[in-house]
């Protein structure tokens, strides 16, 4: 069974750096059929996708375009997770940011959800 | 804005159908699968329905999805108090490359 556990910090200051971590379990970040996906969640802007990260082969990255230029998306073999990192937060990125596997074009499995605030 | 439109709010009194539709285009569900989530305040979305029309195991058969061109809809028949939450549609877009979703439906049990 598939389980995504999530973990960072709930608040940020603006203008620093947003990192969080998705520990994967029952499949590997390498597989050739998943990818790994960061979903965010807030009042305002409802569920919005922002990037994935995925092995075929080798590594790819694809990120939405309202945070290409911020974010960074990557897999650690090592421990099996996959992490974001988002820079430069504005208090328009608080929000409850989630980790998911994509799997034969569909995201079934999702982690907890992280409530992260960005206030100073 | 999202890319995806679905109405802000539906409601019906237990026990009847309600529908949740999803309207996108040729880049999105109209050319590839639609899928919508469950959402409760505080926890995960819960995938509902898969490539248009599929249940996951698990999911009561209450909960039913279609798909006709750019358009989708999720139906709720023999509505329940426990039914009350947030839905989305879903889907891949290839001119974004990427995942987009509607803006959500609150669904009230009335």
């Amino acid at each position: 069974q598939v389980q995504l556990q999530q973990s960072g910090p709930g608040l940020v200051k603006p203008s620093q750096t947003l990192s969080l971590t998705c520990a994967i379990s029952g499949d590997s970040v390498s597989s050739n059929s998943a990818a790994w996906n960061w979903i965010r969640q807030s009042p305002s802007r409802g569920l919005e996708w922002l990037g994935r990260t995925y092995y075929r082969s080798k590594w790819y990255n694809g990120y939405a375009v309202s945070v290409k230029s911020r974010i960074t998306i990557n897999p650690d073999t090592s421990k099996n997770e996959f992490s974001l990192q988002l820079n430069s937060v504005t208090p328009e990125d608080t929000a409850v940011y989630y980790c998911a596997r994509g799997w034969d074009g569909y995201m079934a499995i999702w982690g907890q959800g992280t409530l992260v605030i960005v206030s100073s | 804005q999202s890319v995806l439109t679905q109405p802000p709010s539906a409601s019906g009194t237990p026990g009847q159908r309600v529908t949740i539709s999803c309207s996108g285009s040729r880049s999105n569900i109209g050319g590839d699968f639609v899928h919508w989530y469950q959402h409760f305040p505080g926890t995960a979305p819960k995938l509902l329905i898969y490539k248009n029309n599929q249940r996951p195991s698990g999911v009561p058969d209450r909960f039913s999805g279609s798909k006709s061109d750019a358009s989708a809809s999720l139906a709720i028949s023999g509505l329940r108090s426990e039914d009350e939450a947030d839905y989305y549609c879903a889907g891949w877009d290839a001119s974004l490359n990427g995942w987009v979703f509607g803006g959500g439906t609150k669904l009230t049990v009335l």
